[in-house]
């Protein structure tokens, strides 16, 4: 079992829909990031926490330390939010992320 | 925000031959810098952590003779891939962080197919 699980791996929906992706972590952590990766390649990181809530635009990220749970939200969605978004989190010393597999977003118009 | 830059994004080298790729902290001093691996349709893999000033720290499986790092300032982390072989291709990505519980930030990757 990987330490870090997101759900759903794949996410279609319709421009303007409010969009939720999961994040699980199995290991103590001392923060999680929310990154996005567009099809060329690059990486933006998104959030980085370590409790509560944190929002930036259209962009919400939530975590509960207890629960071992964040959760990505997007609302009214829109096309260039299309990308690979991925969870990871940082683990004892050091630093070192430990990454999600990805959930690939394709937002339709 | 911060930026990280790398350079270049796109080489095509022949095997055998060794190629270096470089990761920049433009705006800001990044005592570590993390090299990952990013396969097709896969998430990324920690290669090494590189402090300034010290060895870099690789991970279980990679070949440090084959993947030599040296982060020789605050702002300059290099990537040599020496004796290239095609299963090296790969997209390569570095990130930087200015302390410890900091943020991390990604550079735009470098695209490094071998014939």
């Amino acid at each position: 079992k990987n330490e870090v699980e997101q759900s759903p791996q794949n996410l279609t929906a319709q421009e303007g829909e409010f969009i939720t992706i999961n994040c699980s972590y199995s290991v103590g952590i001392s923060a999680l990031h929310w990154l996005q990766q567009h099809p060329g390649g690059g990486i933006v990181s998104l959030f980085m926490l370590s409790s509560g809530k944190k929002k930036h635009g259209r962009l919400i990220a939530t975590i509960n330390i207890q629960e071992k749970h964040s959760s990505l939200h997007i609302t009214a969605s829109h096309p260039r939010d299309s990308a690979v978004y991925i969870c990871a989190v940082i683990t004892g010393y050091g630093n070192k992320l430990v990454f999600g597999a990805g959930t690939i977003l394709r937002v339709k118009s | 925000g911060a930026v990280v830059s790398q350079h270049p994004s796109r080489v095509i080298c022949k095997s055998g031959t060794s190629v270096k790729i470089e990761c920049r902290s433009l705006d800001f001093q990044a005592t570590t810098m993390f090299w990952y691996r990013q396969f097709p349709k896969q998430s990324l893999m920690l290669m090494a952590t590189s402090n300034e000033g010290s060895k870099a720290t690789y991970e279980q499986g990679v070949e440090k003779d084959k993947f030599l790092i040296n982060h020789a300032s605050l702002t300059l982390s290099t990537l040599t891939v020496t004796s290239a072989h095609p299963e090296d291709s790969s997209f390569y990505i570095c990130s930087a962080t200015s302390g410890q519980g900091v943020e991390q930030y990604f550079g735009p990757g470098t695209r490094l197919t071998v014939t």
